[in-house]
């Protein structure tokens, strides 16, 4: 099985919300990273945390990493018709060669 | 600083046909991955390869797929003998020296197989 999963699997709120996402793995980690992918596109790096981080910010994006209960949150505080995508978390493997282990993603929806 | 560059970005083969994928990495980065993804669903982790070195191929279908990063050149992604299934969004990601660092995605090339 998936090593992130994300939860929900399918957000839909009003231009101005805050949405947030979970992400639960299974392994110990060097870091987990946020990416976002607009339909039919690439992968956007958002934001990378470290496990012996806690809380990071950029923008308007808040991520927290909870090491003992193995999870994360990834919130996007008043949301705009942009932020429509797709929101992966990825683990790296333990083993330290960078490959990233990848959630089912959650799918965003902002209304305007 | 360009990004990191696959082509081409949208390739149709019949079933038995062969297919290639291209993977510049950005400038200065020594790592390579190889992703693929299914429709509907999150990124599954094919091979990661140095310059002419495969580290670890425990993602990649025993037969048919191949890789290779070459001294000079774009990382390749060999697909043998199409089918159906290898439909799909293949995705190429670099990073620097320590892997441990960001990884940072291509636009990724979207296999339609006939």
């Amino acid at each position: 099985s998936q090593q992130g999963e994300e939860d929900p699997q399918a957000l839909s709120i009003q231009e101005g919300e805050n949405a947030t996402m979970n992400c639960s793995y299974k392994t110990s980690i060097n870091n987990l990273q946020w990416y976002r992918q607009n339909s039919g596109r690439g992968l956007v790096h958002l934001i990378l945390i470290r496990s012996n981080e806690r809380e990071k910010h950029s923008g308007r994006l808040r991520v927290t990493l909870d090491t003992s209960k193995k999870s994360s949150s990834l919130l996007i505080t008043a949301s705009r018709a942009a932020d429509t995508a797709s929101y992966f978390c990825a683990t790296d493997a333990k083993d330290n060669t960078g490959k990233l282990i990848f959630g089912q993603g959650t799918t965003l929806q902002v209304k305007p | 600083n360009a990004g990191v560059m696959q082509n081409p970005r949208h390739l149709v083969r019949r079933r038995g046909q062969e297919a290639r994928l291209r993977c510049s990495p950005m400038k200065g980065h020594s790592h390579v991955y190889w992703y693929r993804q299914l429709p509907e669903e999150g990124l599954k982790f094919m091979v990661y390869l140095q310059k002419e070195n495969i580290i670890d191929e425990s993602g990649m279908p025993k037969e048919r797929f191949s890789a290779e990063f070459p001294k000079e050149g774009p990382s390749i992604l060999r697909i043998q003998q199409v089918v159906r299934g290898d439909s799909a969004a293949y995705f190429c990601a670099s990073s620097p020296p320590d892997p441990r660092e960001t990884q940072y995605f291509g636009p990724g090339t979207r296999l339609l197989v006939l």
